[in-house]
């Protein structure tokens, strides 16, 4: 059910500047991960992903990091821009047809 | 491509009625889609898997007689709530995943907001 005072953590950026979102995993069998970009009322929207052989990704204005050793996953967004005002979820998963679980969660808040 | 449309977008029910929610993989043939609920300013928490064709696969703690799945068609997937309470009010998204895509991307519909009175 619901928690009552759940608070998304937040990240305020000045539009322009560069954003990095971070997500820590716990599951060490995941082997693919995945940034959802949500915005308020609507579905989760794929950003970018990346497979366990990999640390680095990069799309368009975005780049994924990864970090097996630690169990670490961030999201760069270069130039933010207002409408990157969202809530970003990594999500991961052991690969193959394996259900995906999502993380907690950030609110990116992008100032004008 | 890889459009996934949820009908209906918001509902009001009555406590005590069922509610059906529909979840159409419009492009693409989904051979497993996914049912997600989520609260206010929390995380999306799965709910089951579906794959057509066979009986869906219920998370632990999800009674799978209150939320029936019904995927009865690749394009196609159901979520019934049934005898709904105040307390199923959330935020149900459902996904679906590509026999023909990358296999391993979800692609997520938009949403449906459900209000038991």
């Amino acid at each position: 059910g619901e928690s009552v005072g759940l608070h998304l953590p937040t990240l305020s950026v000045q539009e322009g500047d560069n954003s990095i979102i971070n997500c820590a995993y716990s599951n060490s069998a995941s082997d693919y991960f995945i940034w959802y970009k949500q915005e308020s009322g609507k579905g989760p929207q794929f950003i970018i992903d990346i497979r366990s052989n990999m640390d680095k990704r990069q799309g368009q204005r975005v780049t994924v990091l990864l970090n097996k050793t630690v169990k670490h996953l961030s999201l760069q967004i270069a130039a933010t821009q207002p409408g990157d005002s969202a809530v970003y979820f990594c999500a991961e998963s052991a690969g193959g047809y394996q259900k995906v679980t999502f993380g907690t969660g950030t609110k990116l808040q992008v100032i004008p | 491509g890889a459009v996934v449309s949820q009908h209906p977008s918001w509902v009001i029910c009555k406590s005590g009625t069922s509610v059906k929610i529909e979840c159409r993989s419009l492009d693409f043939q989904a051979t497993t889609m996914f049912w997600y609920r989520q609260f206010p300013k929390q995380s999306l928490m799965l709910m089951a898997t579906s794959n057509e064709g066979s009986k869906a696969t219920y998370e632990q703690g999800v009674e799978k007689d209150k939320f029936l799945i019904n995927h009865a068609s690749l394009t196609l997937s159901t979520l019934t709530v049934t005898s709904a309470h105040p307390e199923d009010s959330s935020f149900y998204i459902c996904s679906a995943r590509s026999s023909h895509l990358n296999t391993d991307t979800q692609y997520f519909g938009p949403g449906t907001r459900l209000t038991v009175l």
